[in-house]
């Protein structure tokens, strides 16, 4: 069985330019996630979908960050314009469910860097 | 934010000796998960403990978990070079928000 699949794996811009990150979660999962990472630190949650809907934006910097999950099955994260203080790994994760319980199964993750 | 810290932020051991990484949170919970990193790669989970739980095992994982203290322990027993990573505990305070600590990495020699 497919993993969640991200991409690009590494991404490297300059300040103020667009950026975008694509995700595809394992196939059947309803739940899915975005988190952001920064040096050092654990992941943070940005966004979680339940299907298509956005169920928990509060992390999300709606000022410069948006997301969407057309069709309830992969997503996009994007960022514009990025600062530099953008610079981190954006991890994607899907669930099963959105049940207490249900283990989380987390993608590579894309390497952002902001110049 | 970061609901709690790990302790301790780096460990070194030896292969065959036990690991013990320590996580102390600040809110009530239903459960808690810790996963592991690997430099590169996605994290993974390796166990969850409800809040109804003290201990927990799997292969040579062991959990305990003090509601009381709001603290949690990870156990590796009998380490391996391949056991080297970060490792991170996450609480889950309802539905399905897990908050993550600072991490603890590990690095075992052979």
């Amino acid at each position: 069985e497919a993993g969640v699949v991200q991409s690009p794996r590494y991404k490297i811009i300059e300040k103020k330019q667009p950026v975008a990150f694509w995700c595809n979660p394992i196939s059947g999962h309803n739940t899915l996630y975005w988190y952001r990472q920064n040096l050092g630190q654990g992941p943070e949650l940005l966004i979680r979908y339940e299907n298509e809907e956005a169920v928990d934006d509060s992390q999300l910097p709606k000022d410069r960050f948006s997301a969407e999950r057309l069709k309830g099955v992969d997503s996009t994260l994007k960022i514009q314009p990025a600062e530099l203080g953008d610079s981190a790994v954006y991890l994607c994760a899907s669930s099963l469910d959105w049940g207490l319980e249900e283990t989380q199964y987390f993608g590579p993750g894309t390497r952002l860097l902001v110049l | 934010s970061q609901q709690g810290e790990e302790d301790p932020q780096a460990l070194s051991i030896q292969e065959g000796e036990n690991a013990t990484m320590n996580c102390s949170y600040k809110t009530s919970i239903n459960n808690l998960q810790w996963y592991r990193q690997n430099s590169g790669r996605g994290l993974v989970h390796l166990i969850l403990i409800r809040s109804n739980e003290r201990e927990k095992h799997s292969g040579r994982l062991r959990v305990t978990l003090d509601t009381s203290k709001k603290s949690s322990s990870l156990l590796i027993t009998a380490s391996r070079a391949a056991d080297t990573a970060s490792y991170f505990c996450a609480t889950n305070t309802g539905f399905q928000k897990l908050v993550f600590g600072t991490g603890t990495r590990l690095l075992v020699s052979p």
